[in-house]
């Protein structure tokens, strides 16, 4: 059975530009949630959707939106980037939520210049 | 709102010593669950505890939860090599409104 696979794996940007990272479940598997991780604030949990629909989120700006797709597939999109949003952003998928294993991909690198 | 407390946050042993991390919460948890996350890496699941004074055993690792299920602890026996890394405990959301807590985690790394 393929891992969650997230895309792209590194990513360099810039002040004020946007943002779309991509995250593909493990088959089967309804539920995706995000995390931004840094070495200072660890893992934070940004949201998770469930069938389409965002079920939670967690304390993050407006410019941290996401979204899932009837394949369950998600993505997530930030907005008007600051120098604060470099982190290793962290896709999990679950086979029905957050009281069940995640199953973590490998991460997108974000680093805003 | 519901807190999570790891603890320590960074552990440096000789290889063959023993580790142990803990994790408290300011409320009652349904459950608990474990993650490793190598350097580099990301995190894996380990385990998760469900009931009251759990205790569960993965070849040299004792995962604990305990009896008011406000925290937990992760112990390894005679650590190696690949025991290095980071451990966090998670705690699921206490209400349909809040939303799963990771501890800090502690980094552990070893002296060969």
């Amino acid at each position: 059975k393929a891992g969650v696979t997230q895309t792209p794996r590194y990513l360099i940007k810039t002040r004020g530009q946007q943002v779309t990272l991509s995250c593909s479940p493990i088959s089967g598997h309804r539920s995706v949630s995000w995390y931004q991780q840094t070495p200072g604030q660890g893992l934070q949990f940004l949201f998770e959707y469930f069938s389409e629909t965002q079920r939670n989120k967690g304390n993050f700006p407006g410019r941290f939106s996401g979204r899932q797709f009837s394949n369950s597939r998600s993505e997530m999109n930030v907005s008007t980037l600051e120098l604060g949003d470099s982190a290793l952003y962290l896709c999990a998928s679950s086979l029905t939520g957050e009281y069940n294993e995640q199953f973590f991909g490998p991460g997108t690198r974000l680093t805003v210049l | 709102g519901q807190q999570v407390m790891q603890i320590p946050q960074y552990q440096h042993v000789q290889e063959g010593e023993d580790f142990t991390t803990y994790c408290n919460s300011s409320t009652t948890l349904s459950n608990i669950q474990w993650y490793k996350q190598r350097p580099g890496g990301h995190p894996v699941f380990l385990i998760q505890l469900v009931k009251s004074g759990e205790v569960k055993k993965q070849k040299r690792l004792t995962f604990q939860f305990g009896e008011a299920k406000k925290n937990s602890s992760l112990h390894i026996t005679a650590t190696q090599t690949t025991d290095v890394g980071t451990y966090f405990c998670a705690a699921p959301p206490y209400s349909s409104a809040s939303k799963i807590i990771f501890g800090s985690g502690t980094r552990l790394s070893i002296r060969p």
